[in-house]
C-alpha cells in the first residue's frame, strides 16, 4: 500500500500569515504531486501540481518537492479567511493503478481574522 | 460546459438495499474513477476503468460493483454487501497521468 501522511491539524494561523502544510509519501517511484483543496461538504478543488525537485509558485500559493526526502509541502502567503479549508495531498499511483491518485487524510486549515 | 455529473446529491437507502450512483463526464476523459470519503478522511479509491468495457478494483471494492459501457459513463452500484455504505461518494475522470477532475459528489445515507 503506497502511504500519503499529513498532519491533520487543524492549523490555525491569523489572517496575513503563511501557512505551511506537509505531506511525505512512501513510494519513492512517484513522479507527480498535487495538492487539492476540499471546503466541507464540497469535493476537492485542484490548487498546484508539482512533478520536479524545487519550489513551484501560483500566486499566493508554493508547491515545493523534495524527492529525495519523499517530502511535499504547501505554503499559502498572505492566508485570508477563505482559505479556510482542508487541504489535501494526493500522489499519483502510476500506471499499474490506472493513474489513480493516492491521497492523504487531509489537513484542516483555519485562518482567523 | 464541461465537466463531471454526479446524481443523486443525496441518497437514502435502507439496509439491505442496493443502490445505484450516476457518474457521466463530457471531457472526453479515458480514465474514470469512484472514491469513498468517510468524515475526518482521506479519499479511497473504490474503483477505476481506463477503457470502456475494463475497470479495476481499487483498494475498498468490497461491496461495490460498477460497469462502463461508454466512455462518458461510469455507475457505481453499492450493494447490500457493502456493510458500511453511508459516506460521501465521488467520482473523477481524468486524461492519463496528472490532475483528476472531480464531480461535486453524492452523499448516500443508510437509514
Amino acid at each position: 500500500q503506497k502511504e500519503v501522511e499529513q498532519n491533520s491539524g487543524p492549523l490555525s494561523v491569523p489572517e496575513g500569515a503563511i501557512a505551511s502544510l506537509n505531506c511525505t509519501y512512501s513510494d519513492r517511484g512517484s513522479q507527480s504531486f498535487f495538492w487539492y483543496r476540499q471546503y466541507s461538504g464540497k469535493s476537492p478543488e485542484l490548487i498546484m501540481f508539482i512533478y520536479s525537485n524545487g519550489d513551484k509558485e501560483d500566486g499566493r500559493f508554493t508547491a515545493q518537492l523534495n524527492k529525495a526526502s519523499q517530502y511535499v509541502s504547501l505554503l499559502i502567503r498572505d492566508s485570508q479567511p477563505s482559505d479556510s479549508a482542508t487541504y489535501l495531498c494526493a500522489v499519483n499511483a502510476g500506471a499499474n493503478s490506472g493513474y489513480a491518485l493516492n491521497f492523504g487524510k487531509g489537513t484542516s486549515l483555519l485562518v482567523t481574522p | 460546459d464541461g465537466g463531471i455529473t454526479q446524481s443523486p446529491k443525496y441518497l437514502f437507502r435502507k439496509e439491505g438495499q442496493n443502490v445505484t450512483l450516476s457518474c457521466e463526464q463530457n471531457l472526453n476523459h479515458d480514465a474514470m474513477y469512484w472514491y469513498r470519503q468517510d468524515p475526518g478522511q482521506g479519499l479511497r479509491l473504490i474503483y477505476y476503468s481506463q477503457i470502456v468495457n475494463d475497470f479495476q478494483k481499487g483498494d475498498i471494492a468490497e461491496g461495490y460493483s460498477v460497469s462502463r459501457e461508454k466512455k462518458e459513463s461510469f455507475p457505481l452500484t453499492v450493494t447490500s454487501a457493502q456493510k458500511n455504505p453511508t459516506a460521501f461518494y465521488l467520482c473523477a475522470s481524468g486524461p492519463g497521468p496528472g490532475e483528476l477532475f472531480f464531480g461535486e459528489g453524492s452523499r448516500l445515507t443508510v437509514l
